[in-house]
């Protein structure tokens, strides 16, 4: 597609639901990256991947979160048993290999009530 | 530790004047910045950048100053227009730690511009 899809764009979660947010990038972007964003602050990094590679999950907040890319395309990250502080914007941008000009999703917004 | 700051929450400018977002930072090895302008419910897009070899990259209305002794960026708008209205991101990278330059943001400004 011409840009990075997120899917859902809001998704409200009752506390300790599962949920998985959904990106598509632009086709034949090698990296992606997710990032969260709470009200009033910048994104902050959450994790990367280099086609089907994780290689850096350094700022996944706990073991409640998880993401993958099985086919170097689409990628999901998953948040099981969500606590309130879950809720964010979660954020996807995808790039060529070693361009750092990102191009970032709309984003999903999650509320965990 | 936020290692990117915006002091600035906001900023709010008269149409054709000059608009100046400050930014810092205190990691030493980020030796890549850009800023990012995002509008509500839309992701952030890319805007400027500048590396730590320069001091100045200028792309038509806008213009990024880099101090590196200072720690210090800020992203001129001249002149500023009402569509500029928006969110602004100052970001870094350290390029020469990682392969695939990760992202650290600031915590943004809200940029007004009144006609």
């Amino acid at each position: 597609g011409a840009g990075v899809s997120q899917s859902p764009r809001y998704k409200v979660a009752k506390r300790g639901q599962d949920v998985a947010l959904r990106c598509d990038p632009i086709s034949g972007h090698v990296s992606l990256f997710w990032y969260q964003q709470a009200l009033g602050q910048g994104p902050e990094f959450l994790t990367y991947f280099q086609n089907e590679a994780q290689l850096d999950k350094s700022g996944l907040p706990s073991d409640r979160f998880f993401a993958e890319r099985p086919e170097g395309s689409v990628s999901t990250l998953k948040i099981q048993r969500t606590q309130q502080e879950d809720s964010a914007v979660y954020l996807c941008a995808s790039s060529l290999a070693l361009n750092y000009g990102y191009t970032f999703g709309s984003g999903t917004r999650l509320t965990v009530v | 530790d936020q290692q990117v700051k915006q002091n600035s929450p906001s900023l709010s400018v008269q149409e054709g004047r000059i608009s100046i977002l400050n930014c810092d930072y205190t990691n030493s090895m980020f030796d890549y910045f850009l800023w990012y302008k995002k509008y509500p419910a839309e992701g952030p897009t890319f805007l400027i950048s500048i590396s730590s070899i320069k001091d100045k990259n200028e792309d038509g209305r806008f213009t990024v100053f880099l101090n590196k002794s200072a720690k210090h960026l800020s992203l001129h708008i001249v002149p500023s227009q009402p569509g500029d209205s928006a969110v602004y991101f100052c970001a870094a990278i350290n390029a020469g730690g990682t392969s695939y330059g990760k992202l650290t943001f600031g915590q943004g400004t809200i940029l007004t511009v009144h006609p």
